[in-house]
């Protein structure tokens, strides 16, 4: 069974610039995550979808984030325009029920 | 609303000893409670979990976990480390209700453990 794919691994952008990662969740898994990982902290979820609906973006940024989920699949999280506080890991996570299952994550360096 | 703290944020070990990873949580209801490990630039990778029934569960790889209701804790242990159990590991906890947090998980701060040799 395919992993939840998340691409790219790695990005350098220059703040004020916009920046967009993709999100690929397993097969047949309704819910899908984005979390933010700054160094030395624990994941903090950004936005959970149920399928193509929002269940809960209270901790997302709306005023520079924004995600969706087109067709209940794939996953797009867009930053725009980025600070330096968004350098962190930008993990994505799917689920069937009780405990996700995560990618490797894209980490975004702000400069 | 749940907590989790991790009360050690790194722990050395020397390899072949024992160790403790401790995890309190905080909610007003019943959670149901994860262990995750994450290596050097991956992601997290489920260890255990406790959804219900035996409060100890155990891991592929050694580790196991006990559910402690009375002091709400989820203390992670193995009897005998290795070297390749170098990482981070993440404590977590989510909702087994319905509604809009059900599924989330709330981690805490992560304890970095590193075995020696």
């Amino acid at each position: 069974e395919a992993g939840v794919a998340q691409s790219p691994r790695y990005k350098i952008i220059e703040k004020r610039q916009s920046v967009a990662f993709w999100c690929n969740p397993i097969s047949g898994h309704a819910t899908l995550y984005w979390y933010q990982q700054i160094l030395g902290q624990g994941p903090k979820l950004l936005i959970q979808f149920q399928n193509n609906g929002v269940v809960d973006d209270s901790q997302l940024p709306k005023d520079r984030f924004s995600a969706e989920r087109l067709k209940g699949v794939d996953s797009t999280l867009k930053i725009q325009p980025a600070k330096l506080e968004d350098s962190a890991v930008y993990l994505c996570a799917s689920s069937q029920s009780h405990g996700a299952f995560f990618g490797q994550g894209t980490r975004l360096t702000v400069v | 609303a749940q907590s989790v703290t991790q009360l050690d944020s790194q722990v050395p070990v020397f390899e072949e000893a024992p160790v403790e990873l401790r995890c309190n949580y905080s909610s007003s209801v019943s959670v149901y409670l994860f262990w995750y490990v994450q290596y050097p630039n991956q992601g997290l990778q489920l260890l255990l979990k406790y959804l219900s029934g035996s409060t100890l569960v155990e891991s592929i790889n050694g580790f196991e976990a006990e559910f402690n209701k009375s002091q709400t804790s989820f203390h992670l242990r193995k009897p005998s480390v290795h070297i390749s159990d170098t990482a981070e590991y993440f404590c977590a906890v989510s909702y087994p209700a319905g509604g809009t947090s059900y599924g989330k998980l709330t981690f805490g701060q992560g304890t970095i453990l590193t075995v020696h040799p």
